[in-house]
């Protein structure tokens, strides 16, 4: 059957420019979210965490968002690489259930050059 | 420190079939989680083995099951496959029993059912 989840979101940008992807979570209680990197034919990545007591967290060349009262989050990467195309993922750990991570749908980035 | 390694990488059963696939823990970690990723959506959780014990399980039906060994590698079982079950399904590792610290995930075992 037609899989209905083929059209993922998709954001073009140029080599050397900054990105933000955006995520909507679903769960107010999740105190812990996660963005992971999916490359074609791996397993998701690690990229950074955070945790609901802050709002902005820092890594190399990313910074993650968060904002609680609109349930979002957001992934900023800096000055774009080609390495950095992939399939990019949020994920939230609810409280309840606290022993597995909720994955939203996904957005694909594509750098070009 | 190796990570993740699932096997096979690659497989395809005919519907009614029975499946086990396999996942290596990284080194240290204790904690196994099962996810299933159709195509083009994000991982859903299935269950996770914590010290031989189920430690939580998703809304997948009693034909998905799963066993853990003592050295924490794990296996994934599913019954009377199904068209649907056709996705990517991926193994994750962590320290933890809960979803903290960070997964270390494999780079799965992609299932074709026809």
């Amino acid at each position: 059957g037609e899989s209905v989840g083929l059209h993922l979101p998709t954001l073009s940008v140029q080599e050397g420019d900054n990105s933000i992807i955006n995520c909507a979570y679903s769960n107010s209680a999740s105190d812990y979210f996660i963005w992971y990197k999916q490359e074609s034919g791996k397993g998701p990545q690690f990229i950074i965490d955070i945790r609901s007591n802050m709002d902005k967290r820092q890594g190399q060349r990313v910074t993650v968002l968060l904002n609680k009262t609109v349930k979002h989050l957001s992934l900023q990467i800096a000055a774009t690489q080609p390495g950095d195309s992939a399939v990019y993922f949020c994920a939230e750990n609810p409280l309840e259930g606290a022993q597995k991570l909720v994955f939203g749908q996904g957005t694909r980035l594509t750098i070009n050059p | 420190e190796t990570g993740v390694t699932q096997s096979p990488t690659h497989l395809i059963k005919t519907r009614g079939q029975q499946v086990t696939l396999r996942c290596s823990s990284q080194s240290g970690h204790n904690t196994v989680s099962w996810y299933q990723q159709a195509l083009g959506q994000g991982p859903q959780f299935i269950f996770q083995y914590y010290r031989e014990e189920e430690n939580g399980r998703g809304n997948f039906p009693p034909r998905f099951s799963g066993l853990q060994f003592p050295n924490y590698s794990s296996e994934l079982n599913v019954n009377a496959l199904e068209l649907d079950d056709s996705a990517l399904y991926l193994c994750a590792s962590s320290s933890y029993r809960g979803g903290r610290g960070g997964y270390t995930f494999g780079s799965g075992t992609r299932l074709t059912v026809v």
